[in-house]
């Protein structure tokens, strides 16, 4: 079945420490790769977007993703990661274009 | 310069009235979509429009009806409220380069 799998549920994480996020699809071809962050009672922001090309792709307050599709994944990172960047991280693919298919989120803590 | 914008945040009603939800963009994208938000469900897809009159469900229409007479405006109805609807809405429109899709601040329904 066609589905995206974020496997970490909480993340925790000292500041000033870098970050990785997980995020694996299961699809036939390259869809449309997302990452987006909800902070509480927020809606959701996008934080950057692969379509083809350049495999490591770069987004939003210093985050990058990589693609690889040996592996089917497309994980978060972040060399530092500061406070403020506590919240939930969404990876979505979409797998024809139009509709988004979304993980079940990684909760990032991060302690002082 | 609001993007897109969500009515009202917070609602509370009782179960069997009739609820609508609104959603406005300004940057007429053609996609429209409607999404709740369960603890243990992620974000799932309630109905979406690819253009004005043009509409279409998704995961979990049942309970649901949608409407598109303009571009810009995709208002949700909740028929007869239920209280397994109580929920987080999120109303979304997608960028037409290609799958991103930006997200309203959504609106949180209570049904008691």
């Amino acid at each position: 079945a066609q589905s995206v799998t974020q496997p970490d549920i909480h993340i925790t994480v000292s500041e000033g420490a870098s970050l990785e996020l997980r995020c694996n699809y299961s699809y036939g071809a390259t869809p449309y790769l997302f990452w987006y962050v909800q902070s509480p009672g927020q809606g959701l922001q996008l934080l950057l977007k692969y379509f083809s090309g350049d495999t490591l792709v770069q987004g939003i307050k210093g985050f990058e993703a990589e693609f690889k599709r040996s592996q089917s994944s497309f994980n978060l990172r972040k060399p530092s990661v500061h406070w403020s960047d506590a919240a939930e991280y969404f990876c979505a693919v979409a797998p024809g274009g139009n509709k988004l298919v979304f993980g079940a989120g990684t909760i990032l803590r991060v302690k002082s | 310069d609001a993007g897109i914008t969500q009515s009202p945040r917070y609602k509370i009603t009782e179960t069997g009235r009739q609820v609508t939800l609104m959603c406005h963009q300004t940057w007429s994208h053609s996609y429209m979509f409607w999404y709740r938000q369960d603890l243990g469900h992620g974000l799932r897809l309630i109905y979406y429009s690819a253009a004005a009159d043009i509409t279409d469900k998704g995961e979990v229409p049942d309970g649901y009806v949608v409407s598109r007479s303009k571009t810009e405006n995709f208002p949700l109805t909740l028929e007869s409220a239920t209280r397994s609807q109580t929920s987080v809405y999120f109303c979304a429109s997608r960028d037409t380069l290609g799958g991103a899709q930006y997200f309203g601040p959504g609106t949180r329904l209570l049904v008691l």
